[in-house]
């Protein structure tokens, strides 16, 4: 399976400001997700991100919040932008295998004060 | 709405003993299965996948589906207490004018194994 990183692993942000989060994956993947976990919650799917094309959000998540950039096969970026204390969870991001299977991230743990 | 659901638990089994997870899931057309393990703090991470009725094993994992009846299942054999953690069922959507091969996800079980 694809090795996957994340930056940062955790941060702690100011209510209004933006975080920016990269997810490094060590192969080229047609289709990456970024989803959000809430503490004892299961997975929220944000977005797919698409190489070379404009990411498809899930209903609830708009581009204006958390707009993605997805520049080529190994790498996307996923900003949470105008930050409120009900943004605090742990961000993920996934890859797909041809199975279908998902392989994760680390995470990026997101405190908003 | 398509969804998948699981037992929240928390589910406890002793030690040696066989750990039975269970999922439904909605969407009659979903033809791909998977288990994931998550342990507090961490990522999920796949244990085992599945795609046609029966059993599937892996060392001392069992995945079980049953498309008729719509159940997915995961047996863990000799249950260790390192197998504590929530597991989480999810079920590829079957949509035909979606090409983004989404996973629907079951809130997850927490599973306790105690010594």
């Amino acid at each position: 399976s694809a090795v996957i990183s994340q930056k940062p692993s955790r941060d702690i942000c100011q209510r209004g400001t933006s975080l920016t989060i990269q997810c490094q994956v060590d192969s080229q993947v047609t289709m990456m997700f970024w989803y959000r976990q809430q503490p004892g919650q299961s997975l929220t799917l944000i977005a797919t991100a698409n190489q070379g094309s404009e990411a498809t959000y899930e209903s609830g998540f708009v581009i204006d919040k958390f707009p993605i950039s997805r520049p080529n096969l190994t790498f996307s970026t996923l900003t949470v932008s105008n930050m409120s204390p009900e943004d605090s969870s742990i961000y993920l991001c996934s890859v797909a295998s041809q199975g279908h299977e998902q392989f994760f991230g680390p995470g990026t743990r997101l405190t908003v004060l | 709405q398509k969804e998948v659901e699981q037992n929240s638990g928390p589910l406890s089994v002793p030690e040696g003993a066989i750990a039975s997870l269970n999922c439904t899931y909605s969407d009659r057309g979903s033809q791909s299965f998977f288990w994931y393990r998550q342990y507090s703090g961490k990522s999920p991470e796949l244990i085992m996948s599945i795609y046609s009725n029966g059993d599937k094993e892996d060392g001392r994992f069992t995945a079980q589906l049953n498309k008729a009846s719509q159940y997915v299942s995961l047996l863990i054999r000799d249950s260790q207490p390192s197998d504590s953690a929530t597991y989480l069922c999810a079920a590829l959507l079957d949509d035909l004018m979606d090409s983004n091969y989404q996973l629907i996800w079951g809130a997850g079980t927490k599973l306790i194994i105690k010594p």
